[in-house]
């Protein structure tokens, strides 16, 4: 079975700070994609990298696709309360299945 | 307006009654699919559809059927319910499965589900 493992589980940190969320695989995977979950509602797409390498950015949101995309990272700079919410990402397997990460729960504090 | 509807929203049911939980896209998506999602365990895939009567396990299908006679639904059905299903369950469907491209799955709001 592919896993997808993220880090940290949890993140509270105070408003302005930076931080980088890591999901790890000993899987290769197509493509990866992130998303952010609020409370009562289902998972939104942020992005897709698909090269290995690639780096994209969103506002303050830079994404990260390794190089033998195994693994991925997303670092927000400056962070706030707004970025508050559940981190998911999501692997493309070559059988026609998305495995999701276990998700990292952030809470930024004004 | 684009979306994925599932209902019910909420299900509280008891063991062995059968219950289904249905999914509609109104986006003329090809791929669809449903997952549950628990803590600390992130969401797990439960069947997939590539298509009109396509459709193939995920990582999680014990305990639950899917069917595909229409594009726009796909209903999750679990014939004899036990505890460990319950669970948030939450439908998504994309254009196509694009595994080198840009097709983002749309989700439901989901639907939670307590068995007795």
């Amino acid at each position: 079975t592919q896993l997808l493992k993220q880090s940290p589980q949890f993140l509270s940190i105070q408003e302005g700070e930076n931080l980088t969320v890591y999901c790890n695989s000993s899987s290769v995977f197509s493509s990866l994609q992130w998303y952010r979950q609020e409370p009562g509602e289902g998972p939104v797409l942020l992005v897709t990298v698909v090269t290995g390498g690639e780096v994209k950015k969103l506002k303050r949101l830079t994404f990260q696709f390794g190089d033998a995309r195994k693994d991925s990272s997303l670092h927000i700079t400056a962070a706030q309360t707004g970025d508050t919410g559940l981190y998911l990402c999501a692997g493309a397997t070559g059988t026609y299945k998305y495995i999701f990460g276990t998700g990292t729960r952030l809470k930024v504090l004004a | 307006e684009a979306q994925v509807t599932q209902n019910p929203r909420y299900l509280i049911t008891v063991t062995g009654k059968k219950l289904t939980v249905t999914c509609s896209q109104n986006m003329n998506h090809e791929y669809m699919s449903w997952y549950r999602q628990d803590p600390g365990l992130g969401l797990r895939q439960i069947y997939y559809s590539m298509n009109v009567e396509v459709t193939d396990k995920g990582d999680v299908p014990e305990g639950y059927k899917v069917s595909r006679k229409e594009k726009r639904n796909f209903p999750l059905i679990l014939e004899s319910p036990s505890p460990n299903q319950t669970s948030l369950y939450f439908c998504a469907s994309s254009l196509a499965f694009r595994g080198d491209g840009n097709q983002p799955q749309h989700f439901g709001d989901g639907t939670r589900l307590s068995i007795l």
